[in-house]
């Protein structure tokens, strides 16, 4: 079975300091992996993604997540953090034999000017 | 890419009564939708597994007469939730994988449901 551990229930950057949510995982498989924004009382979008092609993936709004096999980890890194980064975010695991996506606990990102 | 649509984003029931949410997939077809729910300051829960043209799977612990789950379509699921108390007010969240094999899920706007 698979399962998410994010470290941080919450982390607190200031503006224009580089940002680190941390994510490790469990899985029986080769995973994919994912990592979800939540703005208050809004549905999840999809930040990045990692489906067994590159370790380093880049996605939206600067974010990008290293594949670490050796440690199981899929840590968030943006360079700057900009106020509109203030969220809740989900690193999310997915096996490749099914459907369902496993949600980690979740981190709260706060940005203070 | 593909879009999830969900509706109500929000909505106000007394306790007793019924609401029913709609989840819709508006450019593929989905033959497989989830239904979540995210408790003040938690993580999501999966609730269901919504089968289209069968019966939905429930995850352990979840009242599968109180949460009905209806896949009729290839583009619609609903979710009812019967007897609503207040302790089911949350915010339930849809989702669907995304067409073609490419793995990625895709989830709707979510619903704040408030039971008084």
């Amino acid at each position: 079975a698979q399962s998410v551990t994010q470290l941080d229930s919450h982390v607190s950057v200031s503006e224009g300091t580089p940002v680190l949510l941390r994510c490790n995982y469990s899985s029986s498989y080769s995973p994919s992996l994912f990592w979800y924004v939540q703005h208050p009382n809004k549905g999840l979008q999809l930040l990045l993604k990692y489906t067994s092609a590159a370790t380093l993936v880049k996605g939206i709004n600067g974010f990008e997540a290293e594949f670490k096999k050796s440690e199981t980890s899929f840590h968030l890194t943006k360079p700057s953090a900009h106020m509109s980064d203030a969220a809740e975010y989900f690193c999310v695991v997915q096996d490749n034999y099914g459907q369902n996506f496993v949600f980690g606990p979740g981190t709260r990102l706060s940005v203070l000017p | 890419g593909a879009v999830v649509s969900q509706h109500p984003s929000r909505v106000i029931c007394k306790s007793g009564t019924s609401v029913k949410i709609e989840c819709r997939s508006l450019d593929f077809q989905a033959t497989t939708m989830f239904w979540y729910r995210q408790f003040p300051k938690q993580s999501l829960m999966l609730m269901a597994t919504s089968n289209e043209g069968s019966k939905a799977t429930y995850e352990q612990g979840v009242e599968k007469d109180k949460f009905l789950i209806n896949h009729a379509s290839l583009t619609l699921s609903t979710l009812t939730v019967t007897s609503a108390h207040p302790e089911d007010s949350s915010f339930y969240i849809c989702s669907a994988d995304s067409p073609g094999g490419i793995t990625e899920a895709f989830f709707g706007q979510g619903t704040r449901l408030t039971v008084v």
